[in-house]
Parts: C-alpha cells; sequence; structure tokens
C-alpha cells in the first residue's frame, strides 16, 4: 500500500507570495492532519480534516488555511507568507478514529 | 492533554536495550500514552501506544507504571537505524470529541552508537 505522500517536497518563495501544499492520504484513510516543524517551534499541529470538514484547528494565524476534497486529498495554504514561515510543513493521515498516524516526508518551505 | 516530561538525550549502544523513560503525572484516567519517532529527514512514526497495561509490537514494548504517572518505551536491540527523536505523547483515544490531533513536546534525541 502506498504511503502518504506530498508534494512538492522543495519549495522557495518570496515574502508576501502564497503557496499550496498538496497531501495524498493512503487509500481509505479519511482524516488528514497537518503539521508545522521549525527549529525553535517543534512540532505544531496546524489542522485536522475528515469528511471535507475541518475538525480540529491549530494555534496558527488565519494566513494559515486548508481544504480537503471528496477523494480525502488535501491542500493547505499560506498567504502572504513571512520570513518565519519557513519550516518543514508534514501531512498525516489515519483511519476516522485511527490510533496511529501516518506521515508523509514533508514540503521543506523556504521563505526568503 | 497531559504534558509530558522526556530526557533531552540520551546514548545507546548498539545491540543493547535502550530504556526511555517520559513522566506524564497528570495525566487523566481516559487518556493514553503513545510513542512516535522521527528519524533525521523523514515524518514522525508511529510506535506503540497504550493504557494501562503493558504493550509489545515488533518494535519496541512499553512499560506503564501502576499509577500510570510514567513510562518507558524500550527497544530490545537497538540498531543504528534506531538513531532518531523519539515522542511521548499523552491524549485521548481518537474518538469523535478528540479527533487525531497530536500534541509533540520536544522528545528524547536518541543516539545510538556501534
Amino acid at each position: 500500500k502506498a504511503g502518504v505522500t506530498q508534494t512538492p517536497r522543495y519549495l522557495i518563495k518570496t515574502r508576501g507570495q502564497q503557496v499550496t501544499l498538496s497531501c495524498s492520504p493512503i487509500s481509505g484513510h479519511r482524516s488528514v492532519s497537518w503539521y508545522q516543524q521549525t527549529p525553535g517551534q517543534g512540532l505544531q499541529f496546524l489542522f485536522e480534516y475528515f469528511s471535507e470538514t475541518q475538525r480540529n484547528k491549530g494555534n496558527f494565524p488565519g494566513r494559515f488555511s486548508g481544504r480537503q476534497f471528496s477523494n480525502s486529498r488535501s491542500e493547505m495554504n499560506v498567504s502572504t507568507l513571512e520570513l518565519g514561515d519557513s519550516a518543514l510543513y508534514l501531512c498525516a493521515s489515519s483511519l476516522v478514529w485511527g490510533n496511529e498516524q501516518y506521515f508523509g516526508p514533508g514540503t521543506r518551505l523556504t521563505v526568503t | 492533554d497531559a504534558k509530558t516530561t522526556q530526557p533531552t538525550s540520551m546514548d545507546c549502544a548498539e545491540g543493547r536495550a535502550a530504556n526511555l523513560p517520559c513522566n506524564h503525572s497528570t495525566i487523566s484516567g481516559n487518556e493514553y500514552v503513545y510513542w512516535y519517532r522521527q528519524i533525521h529527514s523523514q515524518g514522525p512514526q508511529y510506535i506503540i501506544h497504550g493504557l494501562k497495561n503493558n504493550e509489545t509490537n515488533e518494535m519496541a514494548s512499553l512499560i506503564i507504571t501502576e499509577d500510570r504517572k510514567s513510562s518507558t518505551l524500550i527497544l530490545p536491540h537497538a540498531t543504528l537505524r534506531d538513531t532518531a527523536v523519539y515522542y511521548c505523547i499523552v491524549r485521548l483515544r481518537p474518538i469523535k470529541a478528540a479527533g487525531n490531533k497530536l500534541t509533540f513536546g520536544g522528545g528524547t534525541r536518541v543516539l545510538v552508537k556501534p
């Protein structure tokens, strides 16, 4: 069974731009969560989607948004990029009430 | 979710057992203990979870004290590939209200040496 895939793997953007990251969960998994990882703050929860609905949200500004499609694929968007948004963005998928979450390799975003 | 405390780092000899402690003194009765690890440049990987009984799978064993205020993850025969940051997480079982959110702390950086 294929794992969680994230595209692109690397991205360089300029301050003020916006970016869209994509995540394809494991087949059959309907829950998708997003995390941001930085050296200073560690792994922080962004949001979780299930059945195209956001059911949990972390403490991030409104510039961070996401959505989930009917096939469970998910995207997250960051608008008006800031230098501090440079991070590894990780996507995780699981069964609806799954104990195990499966993480993708992440998208490394660099904002210059 | 209850807060956890883990040592910042520890070394382990290849082939020996690695015992990773975690304190979670404020854990509530319906919270589980989960362990994940993150190998450099990869996404976190689920290892094991438990409520109050000891658990074992192909990767590791989880020992939870009787009062549930602490636990130990045991890697029975550490290999160089077990070098990673190990995270102990305490959370409600993923039921409807709790969702699947994981709250990561700083973790323990484990270095397995030859």
